[in-house]
């Protein structure tokens, strides 16, 4: 499968406690993205990448969110202190940069905290 | 800033009936549009796109046009089927600079046999 994989799939965890999201993007993808969605909602972008270069956050991406891209090929996201409100499900795409805007997602990881 | 509307559901419909699901949207410059459907239990798939005025983006039978005097890119179907029972988004990319995707609510299809 050459698709956009992320791990962990489901994740419950305590108020609190930090938690960290991988995501491999579709191999020769340079943009990668990550987005959040709750319940009945459209998907609200967090932040991006082109290769290594996180080009631009959200205002929703506060201080306790973090992400990475290494090397410019997977991706980290880091939520620090969870709280009850950072349960949704957290979406990763990937495009192959300029001149094609089509962004390919994951199934996602479901973050629930308790 | 960008933001998009879709209508509201669920749309239940009988199988073989028109679909019409509507989206309009508000952006900066020319934006590109698409429709990404979330099956039940599965990821969003990119369902097809439009990236510049009157463009008509069509995929398994769903068809949507690139409106820019009316701001819509609504989405149409002839005959549904059961298998079409699925959440769509509307969606854009703005060109003003901003790569990231800004979705509608999403609107519920329920296709009856």
């Amino acid at each position: 499968d050459t698709g956009v994989s992320q791990n962990p799939r489901h994740k419950i965890t305590k108020r609190g406690q930090n938690v960290t999201f991988r995501c491999d993007p579709i191999s020769e993808h340079n943009r990668l993205y990550w987005y959040r969605q709750t319940l009945g909602q459209g998907p609200e972008f967090l932040t991006y990448f082109q290769n290594e270069a996180q080009l631009e956050k959200s205002r929703l991406l506060s201080d306790r969110f973090s992400a990475e891209r290494p090397k410019g090929s997977f991706s980290t996201l880091e939520i620090q202190r969870t709280e009850q409100g950072d349960s949704a499900m957290y979406l990763c795409a990937s495009s192959l940069g300029p001149g094609n805007d089509e962004q390919y997602f994951g199934p996602g990881t479901r973050l629930t905290v308790t | 800033g960008d933001s998009v509307t879709q209508m509201e559901g669920p749309v239940t419909l009988s199988e073989e009936a028109f679909l019409t699901i509507n989206c309009t949207y508000t952006a900066t410059g020319y934006p590109s549009l698409f429709w990404y459907v979330q099956y039940p239990g599965e990821g969003l798939q990119l369902l097809l796109k439009a990236t510049k005025a009157d463009d008509k983006g069509s995929n398994k039978g769903f068809e949507a046009t690139y409106r820019k005097e009316t701001t819509s890119f609504h989405l149409e179907k002839g005959s549904v089927q059961v298998s079409d029972s699925a959440v769509y988004f509307c969606a854009l990319s703005s060109l003003a600079g901003r790569r990231a995707l800004t979705f509608g609510s999403g609107t519920r299809l329920q296709v009856q046999p």
